[in-house]
């Protein structure tokens, strides 16, 4: 069964960078797309982006001049940097795997960040 | 403004069935599968329904998804209070070059 955990800090400040990683279990990372999945409290999912172990890498346009994700293989892990934040980019911040269809089937458990000084 | 709409919020008895519908446009749902999310209360999204209507192992049948043109819907039968969540759908749009999700739908379970 693949597992997914994210870590990074809860807590950034006002135009410094967020920071997170994802780490992948029981599964290849060989395959399938690693995507970053955030959430705002209170309201819908919005994709970030992905990374394949290629690194290749595709992000929303809402959000492609600040972000980069990036895919380390032999460490099983793929990270997430999100520049100049603002308040707006406090949400929870999921890691997913893409398993078939653009069908996200394996997600971490999601880790909030908030965005204050 | 979410790309695909969902009703905020349906409602059904338990034991009844109920339906939550998702509108897009040629741009995703209309040339592109369609995924089902339940988001329960403070927990990260689960996979219900890929491929437009494919369950993941585990999935009990009482889920079940269909797409006709550019529009979805997730259909839940045998409600149960536990299945009191956030509903979301998603699709991949070829014009953002983005994955897209619905506004998300709340389920109540009187």
């Amino acid at each position: 069964q693949v597992q997914l955990q994210e870590s990074g800090p809860g807590l950034v400040k006002p135009s410094e960078t967020l920071s997170l990683t994802c780490t992948v279990s029981a599964g290849s990372i060989s395959t399938y797309y690693w995507n970053w999945i955030r959430q705002p409290p209170g309201k819908p999912l919005e994709w970030i982006g992905y990374v394949d172990y290629r690194r290749s890498a595709n992000y929303n346009p809402s959000l492609k001049s600040r972000v980069t994700i990036s895919i380390d293989t032999s460490k099983k892990q793929f990270s997430l940097r999100l520049n100049s934040v603002t308040a707006a980019d406090t949400a929870f911040y999921y890691c997913a795997r893409e398993g078939s269809g653009w069908g996200f089937d394996f997600w971490s458990q999601g880790i909030l960040v908030t965005v204050s000084s | 403004q979410s790309v695909l709409t969902q009703p905020p919020s349906v409602s059904a008895a338990p034991g009844q069935k109920v339906t939550i519908s998702c509108s897009g446009s040629s741009s995703n749902l209309g040339n592109n599968y369609v995924s089902w999310y339940q988001q329960l209360p403070g927990t990260a999204p689960k996979l219900l329904i890929y491929d437009n209507n494919k369950r993941p192992s585990g999935i009990p049948d009482r889920y079940s998804g269909s797409k006709s043109g550019t529009s979805a819907t997730l259909g839940i039968t045998g409600l149960q209070t536990g299945d009191e969540a956030d509903y979301y759908c998603g699709t991949w749009d070829s014009s953002l070059r983005a994955v897209v999700f619905g506004g998300g739908t709340s389920l109540t379970v009187l």
